[in-house]
């Protein structure tokens, strides 16, 4: 079975500018989650869709946006770009559907911001 | 709301000279407790899941275990390849996310 695969790898971007990332689960889930995780602060919950809808959120500005399609692949947004948001962005695929089902990683997009 | 503390922070081993990583957690109804291994740059890679106090699992050079209050990882006569950083997370009453701890960077010297 196909793992989550995430694109682009890598990414370089300016202040001010906006970014979509993009997150295909492995086939079969249904759940999508959204971390940044940045050395000094970890590993940060962003949002989770689940069946094309936002179920949970984490505490993080408006700039920060996702979407999930109709075939379980998930994109998030980031716009107006602030140095700060360089990070590894990793997206996560589960069933989704007991709230105990393990969580499997992509590889990660590497943001940075110039 | 749940937390999650990995202890150390980091690790420096010899390579066969076993040893424990530990992940104390508080949640209010744990439904599951994740373990995995990230290497730099990389995304986190699945090892274990264990659901209630008592459970062990193992692969390879790795075992882990969970009580009511915590998991260990026990890594025994490890080797350089185990050299990453090992997080751990919880999954606790109706949430579908897991509370992820910091990591435990281990070094294993050849």
């Amino acid at each position: 079975k196909a793992g989550v695969t995430q694109t682009p790898r890598y990414l370089i971007k300016t202040r001010g500018q906006q970014v979509t990332l993009s997150c295909s689960p492995i086939s079969g889930h249904r759940s999508v989650s959204w971390y940044q995780q940045t050395p000094g602060q970890g590993l940060q919950f962003l949002f989770e869709y689940f069946s094309e809808t936002q179920r949970n959120k984490g505490n993080f500005p408006g700039r920060f946006s996702g979407r999930q399609f109709s075939n379980s692949r998930s994109e998030m947004n980031v716009s107006t770009l602030e140095l700060g948001d360089s990070a590894l962005y990793l997206c996560a695929s589960s069933t989704g559907t007991s709230g105990q089902e393990t969580q499997y990683f992509g590889p990660g997009t590497r943001l940075l911001v110039l | 709301e749940d937390q999650v503390t990995q202890s150390p922070e980091a690790l420096r081993l010899q390579e066969g000279e076993s040893s424990s990583l530990n992940c104390s957690y508080t949640v209010s109804g744990l439904r599951g407790l994740f373990w995995y291994r990230q290497d730099p740059g990389k995304g986190p890679e699945f090892l274990f899941t264990l659901y209630s106090a008592g459970e062990e699992k193992e692969k390879e050079r790795l075992k882990a275990t969970l009580t009511k209050k915590e998991s260990f990882l026990h890594i025994t006569a490890p080797k350089p390849e185990d050299s990453a950083t090992y997080l751990c997370a919880v999954a606790s009453g109706g949430s579908y996310i897991p509370t992820f701890g910091r990591g435990t960077s281990l070094i294993v010297h050849p």
